[in-house]
């Protein structure tokens, strides 16, 4: 079955802490995305990976940076969280096969609270 | 730049009822169209799709959808609601075939009332 883990369901962090959020897929998808998830505002994407060491900035990038070292993990990083980057954050895979273009395959989330 | 637009934010129902859900899209080209499901505390899941061909797609659980691509729309129906549909429900299009530009909508609360 296929499975993307996110390594925490719940953090509470500081404002200016470095945060790592971790996530694996164990699908061997070439591509994966991190997301954000607001009320009211559905899921923006903050970063896409299409390949080890690749990365492209999604809609909101601002204070996030990612890492990519193997193809199964991809990590979000909030270099100094603030308080505006309380939110839930989603992990995703997908195949690169286009025939398959955007659907995705999610973690459970990482609620993170930046007090 | 492309948006998708969901315009019912929430929606309750009682059990039986016939649903639809709205979602509109703003891109002129080749689109590829989805339905994604959240259940309560459980990650978000494939619905259905339309890639390609007849545009009344089916999914998982009795849902269906219609492309009608004069309207830019893909809008989500069930015939009887039940309340385990309890859930959002979000609509996604991704344009340029490209894995990177797919565009979600705000979502829809779909509340069941048993």
């Amino acid at each position: 079955d296929v499975k993307v883990t996110q390594s925490s369901r719940y953090l509470v962090k500081r404002t200016g802490e470095k945060v790592f959020l971790e996530c694996v897929q164990d699908m061997d998808h070439e591509n994966m995305f991190w997301y954000r998830q607001d009320p009211g505002l559905g899921l923006r994407l903050i970063y896409f990976s299409y390949d080890v060491k690749m990365k492209e900035k999604g809609d909101i990038p601002e204070g996030y940076s990612v890492s990519r070292e193997k193809k199964e993990r991809f990590s979000l990083i909030l270099e100094s969280a603030s308080t505006n980057q309380t939110s839930m954050y989603l992990c995703a895979s997908s195949l690169r096969d286009t025939s398959n273009t955007g659907e995705l395959f999610f973690g459970e989330g990482s609620r993170l609270t930046v007090l | 730049a492309q948006s998708v637009s969901q315009h019912n934010h929430h929606v309750i129902l009682s059990e039986a009822a016939s649903l639809e859900l709205g979602c509109n899209y703003s891109y002129g080209g080749t689109v590829n169209l989805f339905w994604y499901v959240q259940y309560p505390g459980q990650h978000l899941q494939l619905l259905l799709k339309y890639f390609s061909g007849d545009p009344l797609v089916k999914g998982i659980k009795g849902f269906e959808a219609e492309f009608i691509k004069s309207k830019f729309s893909f809008n989500l129906r069930k015939p009887s609601v039940q309340w385990s549909d309890t859930a959002e429900y979000f609509c996604a299009v991704n344009a340029y075939s490209s894995a990177s530009k797919i565009i979600f909508g705000s979502g829809t609360r779909l509340s069941i009332r048993p």
